[in-house]
């Protein structure tokens, strides 16, 4: 069965602090999709990025950057020199052969100022 | 990008009433859209699979009576809650998926969500 656990309920950084969000997935599917969203206030998710199972190459995209071991069964997301308006609760959400999506409970993120 | 419009965004009803919502793909065609419910803090969970023309597939605890999915269209489907109740208010979400690609776990694009209340 697939599970996604997005161990940290709430996390409160200070503007410019870098954080980390953790995300550990389990499959047996040797063909995944892993996908990080943000869902400010407002409630629409925004996808930050998609990562399938054979790249394991890390990504960086501004202030954003994502670790991806499979090893560890592990999808992390740092934010560096957060900024309020990243204040959002942030899903990890894996999406398998049958392109389901399963999210996780998701983080609450807030950047005080 | 591609879009995915929800209608209404929010709604208030009063209990034992039938809310309608419609999910469109404005710029796609989804042969499949999936109906997601979120409860406030907390995750969002699959409620069914709707495939254009065929009969929805609810996931377990699912009560296909009392949600309604119809999916008539290649850009539309909608979910009915009947005789809504105040445990049923929650912020739903639908995702569509385009019929284009044959590799579509990326191209799921989610709407921006349905908030009801149920009085």
């Amino acid at each position: 069965a697939q599970k996604v656990t997005q161990a940290q309920t709430e996390i409160s950084v200070v503007e410019k602090e870098d954080v980390t969000l953790d995300c550990v997935y389990e499959t047996r599917d040797t063909t995944y999709y892993l996908f990080w969203y943000k869902q400010p206030p407002s409630g629409e998710l925004v996808f930050l990025i998609r990562r399938n199972s054979f790249d394991e190459q890390n990504e960086i995209s501004g202030r954003y950057s994502w670790n991806f071991q499979k090893s560890t069964s592990s999808f992390n997301f740092t934010i560096t020199a957060s900024q309020v308006v990243d204040s959002a609760v942030y899903f990890c959400a894996l999406s398998d052969t049958g392109n389901q999506f399963y999210f996780g409970t998701g983080t609450s993120l807030t950047v005080i100022p | 990008g591609a879009v995915v419009s929800q209608h209404p965004s929010w709604v208030i009803c009063k209990s034992g009433t039938s809310v309608k919502i419609e999910c469109r793909s404005l710029d796609f065609q989804a042969t499949t859209m999936f109906w997601y419910r979120q409860f406030p803090k907390q995750s969002l969970m699959l409620m069914a699979t709707s495939n254009e023309g065929s009969k929805a597939t609810y996931e377990q605890g699912v009560e296909k009576d009392k949600f309604l999915i119809n999916h008539a269209s290649l850009t539309l489907s909608t979910l009915t809650v009947t005789s809504a109740h105040p445990e049923d208010s929650s912020f739903y979400i639908c995702s569509a998926r385009d019929r284009r690609t044959r590799h579509y776990t990326d191209t799921q694009y989610f709407g921006p969500g349905t908030r009801l209340t149920v009085l």
